[in-house]
């Protein structure tokens, strides 16, 4: 079956550690997005990329960083600039801007 | 700068009764609209679209969004509420040529038994 698989579910990080969160879609879809939920803030959009090797910085990317070297992969690395990284992480992607998303089941990150 | 409003951080209905989820936007072009649904622990899922066409959409799992243009409006409905209804639901928005969707801050559905 086609989807976004987000790993791993839950992530612990040191106080200093930069981590990194995997997404993979099999959808063939070009764009891909990183999310981040806190509760009662709904959704803000930290990174985006429409195309491989190429992605743009979202409402809240300070302390975040991405690549885009294969179609199929978009991962995150939450890093110790992140003040306060312990949240909820969403990738999603997008066939084109008629489409909305396909969300994968999210990473939860905690800082301890 | 394209936006998208949810009144209510809360709705409590009772089983078997109507619901509504209200939804407002603001777009500079043609909006594209969408309602999401989140439950404990999970990503998104996709409810319904408007993209064009027939103001009444219809969705997964028994719902339905009218879209409003001059109330700038996208309220999800279902005519009779089911426990397992209760979830995060989340309105959408992407303006036309815009590359990404702005999200609402959701709203949290209870249904009462």
């Amino acid at each position: 079956d086609g989807g976004i698989t987000q790993s791993p579910k839950y992530l612990f990080r040191k106080e200093g550690q930069n981590v990194t969160l995997s997404c993979e879609q099999n959808l063939n879809h070009d764009a891909m997005y990183w999310y981040r939920q806190d509760p009662g803030q709904g959704l803000r959009l930290i990174y985006y990329s429409q195309i491989v090797n190429d992605f743009q910085k979202g409402d809240i990317a300070e302390g975040y960083s991405v690549s885009r070297e294969k179609k199929e992969s978009f991962p995150l690395t939450v890093t110790s600039a992140q003040k306060n990284p312990t949240a909820f992480y969403l990738c999603a992607s997008s066939m084109d801007r008629n489409y909305g998303y396909t969300f994968g089941s999210g990473t939860r990150l905690t800082v301890v | 700068a394209q936006s998208v409003a949810q009144p209510e951080d809360q709705v409590n209905v009772a089983e078997g009764n109507p619901l509504t989820v209200k939804c407002t936007y603001s777009v500079s072009g043609n909006p594209y609209l969408f309602w999401y649904v989140q439950y404990p622990n999970r990503g998104l899922q996709f409810l319904l679209k408007y993209i064009t066409g027939d103001n009444l959409v219809k969705g997964s799992y028994g719902f339905e969004a009218e879209f409003n243009k001059s109330q700038t409006s996208f309220h999800l409905k279902k005519p009779s509420a089911l426990v397992s209804d209760s979830a995060l639901y989340f309105c959408a928005v992407r303006d036309l040529g815009d590359d990404k969707i702005i999200f609402g801050k959701g709203t949290r559905l209870h249904i009462l038994p």
